[in-house]
């Protein structure tokens, strides 16, 4: 079945340290993205891609990293820099050139937990 | 910038209960809009989604009109069970080539037997 995997489902960090969070999607989206998750406060975007080589920051990039080498790969990286990073992250896909816009594919999520 | 404005939970109702979920946003253009689902510990699936003013998407029984006039997208639903205890996420995006969702902050849904 096509979908999108995000790996591990959970992770403990200690302070300091980056973290890097997988997202595999087979579906042959051009478009892939990360929100993060807390309670209370929806869905914000981190950073979105829409080609391989290429990204965007989203509303809350400062802390995170991201690269597309491969059209199915969108890693996550959560460095040290990021002040507050305990939440759950959600991977997402999407087509480009879809009628309407907006619909996304999401992934089971990964639960960063900093020590 | 775009936004959206949903009622703040949980709610908390009884099997056959009717379910209504307030959704508003603010968009200039011709914004889509989405019902989003998020069960226990899973990530997001699409509910339904409406493309354009007066347009209504359902599934699932449940519906939600695109209201232009009043900038709403209300999530119904005339009998609730158990299994729709979910959190609702209601997002836009706001057309024009844009690929971008904008979600509210969710209401988390329980249903008690």
């Amino acid at each position: 079945d096509g979908g999108i995997t995000q790996s591990p489902k959970y992770l403990f960090r200690k302070e300091g340290q980056n973290v890097t969070l997988s997202c595999e999607q087979n579906l042959n989206h051009d478009a892939m993205y990360w929100y993060r998750q807390d309670p209370g406060q929806g869905l914000r975007l981190i950073y979105y891609s829409q080609i391989v080589n290429d990204f965007q920051k989203g509303d809350i990039a400062e802390g995170y990293s991201v690269s597309r080498e491969k059209k199915e790969s969108f890693p996550l990286t959560v460095t040290s820099a990021q002040k507050n990073p305990t939440a759950f992250y959600l991977c997402a896909s999407s087509i480009l050139g879809q009628q309407p816009a907006g619909e996304l594919f999401f992934g089971e999520g990964s639960r960063l937990t900093v020590l | 910038g775009d936004s959206v404005t949903q009622m703040e939970g949980p709610v908390t109702l009884s099997e056959e209960a009717f379910l209504t979920i307030n959704c508003t946003y603010t968009a200039t253009g011709y914004p889509s809009l989405f019902w989003y689902v998020q069960y226990p510990g899973e990530g997001l699936q699409l509910l339904l989604k409406a493309t354009k003013a007066d347009d209504k998407g359902s599934n699932k029984g449940f519906e939600a009109t695109y209201r232009k006039e009043t900038t709403s997208f209300h999530l119904e639903k005339g009998s609730v069970q158990v299994s729709d205890s979910a959190v609702y996420f209601c997002a836009l995006t706001p057309g024009a080539g844009s690929y971008q969702l904008t979600f509210g902050k969710g209401t988390k849904l329980s249903v008690i037997p």
